[in-house]
């Protein structure tokens, strides 16, 4: 099983609609982050938490918002989705010590029509 | 504020060849620096990382980086290609959790 976990791994909904994109990893990391990558700009950081009372806005949160429920489990989502908000979402974590080295899922595309 | 430029969209090597990615970062202090590989339909992993000390880094599947903070460059290199290289590389530049990530290189690695 991955370390990293992401749920839906595609999904396709329409304008208007609520997304929740789900994360849960079992490396025992406290920081978990979410990023959007789209094809020329790399990736954005939306959304970081150090732990679960600890949550910060990233460079791109408007119309996002998120949720950590525990230490291993963090969600992302979209209140009312826009067709600008098609791109693919990655999940990410590291450990409090700051290695540097940050694991990610697999990804979760999102198409909104 | 940080950023991070790849100047090359998509790079075509023959299997064998050597492979050199460039990356130019702006920071304000001294940068923690990163390389990632992405595979088709994964996620991004670690190739190497450059905190401080030596400006040569070593990283996994025989990759290496040189920092050269003259040129504000941390380029990455591969003597040999392998086909199993081709995937999208991203560099990136920041503090220890605050990255940014420059917007990838494409490289295609032909027969």
């Amino acid at each position: 099983d991955a370390d990293v976990t992401q749920t839906p791994r595609n999904r396709i909904t329409k304008t208007g609609k609520r997304i929740m994109l789900e994360c849960s990893q079992t490396k025992g990391h406290d920081r978990m982050y979410w990023y959007r990558q789209d094809p020329g700009l790399g990736l954005r950081l939306i959304y970081y938490s150090f732990d679960v009372k600890d949550i910060n806005k990233g460079e791109i949160s408007d119309g996002y918002s998120v949720s950590r429920q525990a230490q291993a489990k963090f969600s992302l989502s979209l209140e009312s989705a826009i067709p600008n908000q098609t791109a693919l979402y990655f999940c990410a974590t590291d450990s409090r010590i700051g290695t540097g080295e940050l694991f990610f899922g697999e990804g979760s595309r999102l198409t909104v029509l | 504020a940080q950023s991070v430029t790849q100047p090359d969209i998509h790079i075509t090597v023959s299997e064998g060849a050597s492979l050199e990615l460039r990356c130019n970062y702006s920071y304000g202090a001294t940068p923690y620096l990163f390389w990632y590989v992405q595979s088709p339909g994964q996620g991004l992993q670690l190739l190497l990382k450059y905190f401080s000390g030596d400006t040569l880094v070593q990283g996994i599947k025989g990759f290496e980086a040189e920092f050269k903070r003259s040129q504000s460059s941390f380029n990455l290199r591969k003597p040999s290609v392998h086909w199993s290289d081709a995937a999208e590389y991203f560099c990136a530049v920041g503090d220890d959790y605050k990255l940014s990530f420059g917007a990838g290189t494409t490289v295609t690695v032909r027969a």
